[in-house]
């Protein structure tokens, strides 16, 4: 069945640096990919998403590319704020199966 | 506002008990959905449903119960089968394009704990 795969957290970086977290997938065919934020005792928000091959996803600074050739859906930040100290989960939406597949989730934590 | 409405935000149960968590959109979507979330973990998917009076199972259903009678409303009873139901519980709402590049959009969640 589909899977998603992200880097274990917690990540913990200063203000302004590089951000990434790796997000691998499993899935046949060509299945939408997402990127969700959930901050404290909130819902998830939609971050970004892309829905075919080398397609970029971008949203408030962040961005994705999805890469089929290696099954990939990094998640990078050129320039993090305390404001994005978050849980990430990297999710997709395989062919055939309308609900989410999801990661597990990766804390990002940024310190002034 | 358009948006996906959760209730009750906190929602506390003794062993044994029934109790139902309510959903409600305003989004006129076709589909809505319901995840489990445990700490540290992913969601999972209990139930979904893409048009009015029909449901499917997801990944955990057992131990849960939904109802669609309304396009709006899609109310999740954690029942007294289920053996941990402490979690933080999602839902969600989409529309139903037949393809899965529709975004879902999520409620604040309802924490549940069973005491």
């Amino acid at each position: 069945g589909d899977s998603v795969t992200q880097m274990e957290g917690p990540v913990t970086l200063s203000e302004e640096a590089f951000l990434t977290i790796n997000c691998t997938y499993t899935a046949t065919g060509y299945p939408s990919l997402f990127w969700y934020v959930q901050y404290p005792g909130e819902g998830l928000q939609l971050l970004l998403k892309a829905t075919k091959a080398d397609d970029k996803g971008s949203n408030k600074g962040f961005e994705a590319t999805y890469r089929k050739e290696t099954t990939s859906f990094h998640l990078e930040k050129g320039s993090v704020q305390v404001s994005d100290s978050a849980v990430y989960f990297c999710a997709l939406s395989g062919e055939g199966r309308r609900a989410l597949t999801f990661g597990s989730g990766t804390r990002l934590q940024v310190q002034p | 506002d358009g948006g996906i409405t959760q209730s009750p935000k906190y929602l506390f149960r003794k062993e044994g008990q029934n109790v139902t968590l309510s959903c409600e959109q305003n989004l006129n979507h076709d589909a809505m959905y319901w995840y489990r979330q445990d700490p540290g973990q992913g969601l999972r998917l209990i139930y979904y449903s893409q048009i009015v009076n029909d449901f499917q199972k997801g990944d955990i259903a057992e131990g849960y119960s939904v109802s669609r009678e309304k396009k709006e409303s899609f109310p999740l009873t954690v029942t007294s089968a289920q053996k941990n139901p402490t979690a933080f519980y999602l839902c969600a709402s989409s529309r139903t394009s037949g393809r899965g590049t529709d975004t879902q959009y999520f409620g604040p969640g309802t924490r549940l704990t069973v005491l």
